[in-house]
């Protein structure tokens, strides 16, 4: 059974940074794409990131290029995303996803404010 | 960026009546190997989003045949034969043909 943990979340103030984790369990985590996608109090879903099929090149939505990283370290089957300069804007909760969005996990909440 | 564009935002519905969503894209979705990137998932109130059809009109594993997506290019529809109570909260269609990736503003599905 396809398992994914996020962690992470936090109340954090503008302009600072977290890292969240997504740990995978239940199939080959190193052959899939994996992505980031949020959602806002109320509002609809975002993808905020993603990682391609082979693995090798990463993207993000413009909202957030330039201020989040997307990693992944296949040895622990993890999910990583880097967030630093954080806005009010990027409250949300925030899912990982396989593949394409086939799976999710529970989320975990990130809120920036002051 | 692909803008997806969902329709009605809004959707009340009579218990074992059909429904249908539609979402259209700003692009067409058909990537060059031939298949068309689009899907549909379904999200409950205080839950995860789970995805319904993949590549325009494939069901995923245990999700009922009242189910259905259909569409081509730009045009996308996803039809509910009987609507059932479980069925209510919020539908979103994703494409993902062309980075970033994309969803539609989601349409909520009530019962009347």
């Amino acid at each position: 059974e396809v398992q994914l943990l996020e962690s992470g979340g936090a109340l954090v103030q503008p302009g600072g940074s977290l890292r969240l984790s997504c740990a995978a369990s239940g199939f080959t985590f190193s052959s899939h794409a994996m992505s980031w996608v949020r959602q806002a109090p109320g509002k609809g879903l975002e993808w905020v990131s993603g990682f391609s099929d082979s693995g090798s090149s990463t993207y993000y939505a413009d909202s957030v290029k330039g201020r989040f990283t997307i990693s992944r370290d296949n040895s622990k089957n993890t999910l990583y995303l880097q967030m630093s300069s954080l806005r009010a804007e990027d409250t949300a909760v925030y899912y990982c996803a396989k593949g394409y969005c086939s799976s999710w996990g529970q989320g975990t909440l990130v809120t920036v404010s002051s | 960026d692909v803008v997806m564009t969902q329709s009605p935002l809004s959707l009340p519905v009579t218990l074992g009546q059909p429904a249908s969503i539609s979402c259209r894209s700003s692009q067409s979705l058909v990537y060059s190997d031939g298949n068309t990137y689009l899907y549909w998932f379904h999200q409950r109130p205080g839950q995860s989003p789970r995805r319904l059809i993949y590549k325009v009109s494939n069901r995923d594993s245990g999700v009922p045949d009242r189910f259905s997506g259909s569409g081509s290019g730009t045009d996308f529809t996803l039809r509910i034969s009987r609507v059932e109570a479980e069925d209510v909260g919020v539908y979103y269609c994703m494409q993902n043909a062309h980075w970033p990736w994309t969803f539609g503003q989601g349409t909520k599905v009530e019962i009347k």
